[in-house]
């Protein structure tokens, strides 16, 4: 069974630009959750999208959006960059909301970003 | 304010040895941890996990410890291999399907040496 899947894997923007990530769960998987990790800042939670619906959402402005498509893929997009925009993004899928908190939750290899 | 913290950024041991990864919290609600293993260039995996109502779960090589009083986890590996060279995360979960907050920590690098 192929695993989750980002693209693009790597992305060069300036300030300013906006930035669309795209991100395939496993198949079956219905819900995708995303999280950005810098240095500073660790891994964070940014939304989770279950059946084409944002279910969470943690603590980022809304310059970060995200939206889920009914074959389960997500998107996400992030406006106005700034330079501490630049991070890895990591999405993952599961079969079921609030896969973070069971084990059932695989993460994509992420899209580096990094903004210039 | 960081509610999960390891605060070790890197940990070198001894192939054979005991590996300890630590992580320490400051929401008591926090009721699910987890611990992940991350590899270069690929998204993190899942490694273990604990429900704040057992102070132990064992799988395999691998043990996590949690601490209520002291808000603190730690990740056991033993025998420590050089494949376990990677970055570890703990994660702590508060909430349930609707509303949820899930926090990791900054990581710990393991460097294994053979």
């Amino acid at each position: 069974k192929a695993g989750v899947t980002q693209t693009p894997r790597y992305l060069i923007k300036t300030r300013g630009q906006q930035v669309t990530l795209s991100c395939s769960p496993i198949s079956g998987h219905r819900s995708v959750s995303w999280y950005q990790q810098t240095p500073g800042q660790g891994l964070q939670f940014l939304f989770e999208y279950f059946s084409e619906t944002q279910r969470n959402k943690g603590n980022f402005p809304g310059r970060f959006s995200g939206r889920q498509f009914s074959n389960s893929r997500s998107e996400m997009n992030v406006s106005t960059l700034e330079l501490g925009d630049s991070a890895l993004y990591l999405c993952a899928s599961s079969w079921s909301i609030s896969g973070g908190k069971r084990n059932e939750q695989f993460f994509g290899p992420g899209t580096r970003l990094t903004v210039l | 304010d960081q509610q999960v913290k390891q605060n070790s950024p890197s940990l070198s041991v001894q192939e054979g040895r005991i590996s300890i990864l630590n992580c320490d919290y400051t929401n008591s609600m926090f009721d699910y941890f987890l611990w992940y293993k991350k590899y270069p260039a690929e998204g993190p995996t899942f490694l273990i996990s604990i429900s704040s109502i057992k102070d132990k779960n064992e799988d395999g090589r691998f043990t996590v410890f949690l601490n209520k009083s002291a808000k603190h986890l730690s990740l056991h590996i033993v025998p420590s291999q050089p494949g376990d060279s990677a970055v570890y995360f703990c994660a702590a979960f508060i909430g349930g399907a609707g509303s949820y907050q899930l926090t990791f920590g900054k990581g710990t690098k393991l460097s294994v040496i053979p």
